[in-house]
């Protein structure tokens, strides 16, 4: 089963400023298989990225995704309020899916 | 558009079973695969399994094969989830999510369900 790591854990920052994520995968996977969720308090998961790379329907373009093979990266520029939340990665293998543990982007 | 509307909270004791369904409206429901994820609390998102609507195939987790069971009604455009022999670790949000089509490149969960919160104690 491919584990997938996300760092950091926590990322504090302010309104405004760049957040990268990090999910690194323990062996290598397909761009196609990697995507990206936010998760609010209290709420669903929301689909961001898909294919690595691709936003989802409505997704603001401050939002990107990038990245190959076992390591990948979400970035969000210039921070809104309503982007400091949970933020996992997932990845499919085998018919089965596995999720990183999640980076929460809190104010700072 | 699609929606996932899931049954409500459940509060079960060691050993019991719980049926959580998610019925689907605002697309053709055989054209996509079901999810389930659970999330205990304060934790990260584990994939609980799924079902083919359109052929009724279905895979599970190894961490829960044996014990949960996914179906489908496509009269009612319903999923059902039923988790056996509960256990304190198996309190979670449980939620569904509509699937996207491998066969063409769709790995995606999207849209989820409201989640329903599966308490196990004594």
């Amino acid at each position: 089963e491919i584990v997938l790591t996300q760092s950091p854990g926590t990322l504090s920052l302010s309104p405004g400023e760049r957040a990268t994520l990090s999910c690194r995968a323990s062996q290598s996977v397909s761009s196609d298989y990697l995507v990206w969720y936010q998760q609010k308090p209290g709420q669903a998961p929301r689909l961001l990225i898909y294919g690595a790379s691709n936003r989802a329907t409505g997704i603001p373009d401050r939002f990107s995704g990038s990245g190959s093979g076992t390591d990948f990266t979400l970035t969000i520029n210039r921070l809104e309020p309503e982007d400091f939340a949970m933020y996992y990665c997932q990845q499919y293998d085998m018919s089965l899916w596995t999720f990183g543990q999640g980076t929460k982007v809190e104010i700072k | 558009q699609a929606q996932l509307v899931q049954s409500g909270a459940e509060v079960k004791k060691p050993g019991a079973s719980v049926r959580i369904s998610c019925k689907a409206s605002g697309y053709t429901f055989s054209s996509h695969p079901i999810h389930w994820v659970r999330q205990a609390p304060g934790q990260s998102l584990e994939w609980v399994g799924w079902v083919n609507t359109g052929n009724d195939n279905r895979k599970y987790s190894q961490t829960l094969q044996g014990r949960v069971t996914i179906t489908r009604d496509r009269s009612a455009s319903t999923v059902y989830m039923d988790l056996s022999s509960l256990r304190s670790e198996d309190t979670a949000v449980y939620y569904c999510a509509r699937g996207g089509d491998t066969r063409f490149g769709e790995y995606w969960f999207d849209p989820w369900g409201q989640g329903t919160l599966v308490t196990v104690s004594s």
